[in-house]
């Protein structure tokens, strides 16, 4: 595996504590996503960017926040406004245009004590 | 708003018996379909997208515009197939929305 990574793998945070999760991608594409996976409710979209310095909201952004300063990079903070951040967090990227695949990260889990 | 629901959160069939797991859209437009698949301890991976028509691992999936359906079928399962899939569906906006995925095993 390559081409698109997440770190950390695993990621631990009090309540009232911003947290930013990473992802990279050297497959050269415009469009990078997050998503959040929770137990019986697949993926959920949180944010989407389909280039540099432009990103919207998914499904779910509420409580949290991104930037797409590089190609390469698509940072996800989770704000202490997010009320329930427990969660399994994936972030994906693809070229741009309907039904092109999207290629996976790891994925980051993140705990909130 | 594009909605994809998966009714079986959980799929078990014997090895070699017919496997059909279903997914149903709601788009009023011309959606792109895929079916996405996480075998264990592995990452989320395309599996197959109806445009492309083709059959993979074995697997395919017809789209019934009628039905709004794009169930994922294979004649004969295999051990290796226990993953959970997901259906997926990406409208006009591009961004793709999920069914919330059905895990399936296969009995030995």
């Amino acid at each position: 595996d390559g081409g698109i990574t997440q770190s950390p793998k695993y990621l631990f945070r009090k309540e009232g504590q911003n947290v930013t999760l990473s992802c990279e991608q050297n497959l050269n594409h415009d469009a990078m996503y997050w998503y959040r996976q929770d137990p019986g409710q697949g993926l959920r979209l949180i944010y989407y960017s389909q280039i540099v310095n432009d990103f919207q909201k998914g499904d779910i952004a509420e409580g949290y926040s991104v930037s797409r300063e590089k190609k390469e990079s698509f940072p996800l903070t989770v704000t202490s406004a997010q009320k329930n951040p427990t969660a399994f967090y994936l972030c994906a990227s693809s070229s741009v245009g309907v039904g092109n695949e999207q290629f996976f990260g790891p994925g980051t889990r993140l705990t909130v004590l | 708003a594009q909605r994809v629901t998966q009714p079986e959160k959980l799929l078990s069939v014997f090895k070699g018996a017919p496997v059909e797991l279903k997914c149903n859209y709601s788009y009023s437009g011309s959606p792109e379909l895929f079916w996405y698949v996480q075998y264990s301890r592995q990452r989320l991976q395309l599996l197959l997208r109806h445009i492309s028509r083709e059959s993979i691992k074995g697997f395919t999936a017809d789209l019934n515009k009628g039905e709004t359906s794009f169930h994922l079928k294979k004649p004969f399962a295999q051990e290796e197939d226990s993953a959970m899939y997901y259906c997926a569906s990406s409208g006009s906006a591009r961004q793709l929305t999920f069914g919330s995925g059905t895990q399936l095993t296969v009995l030995p």
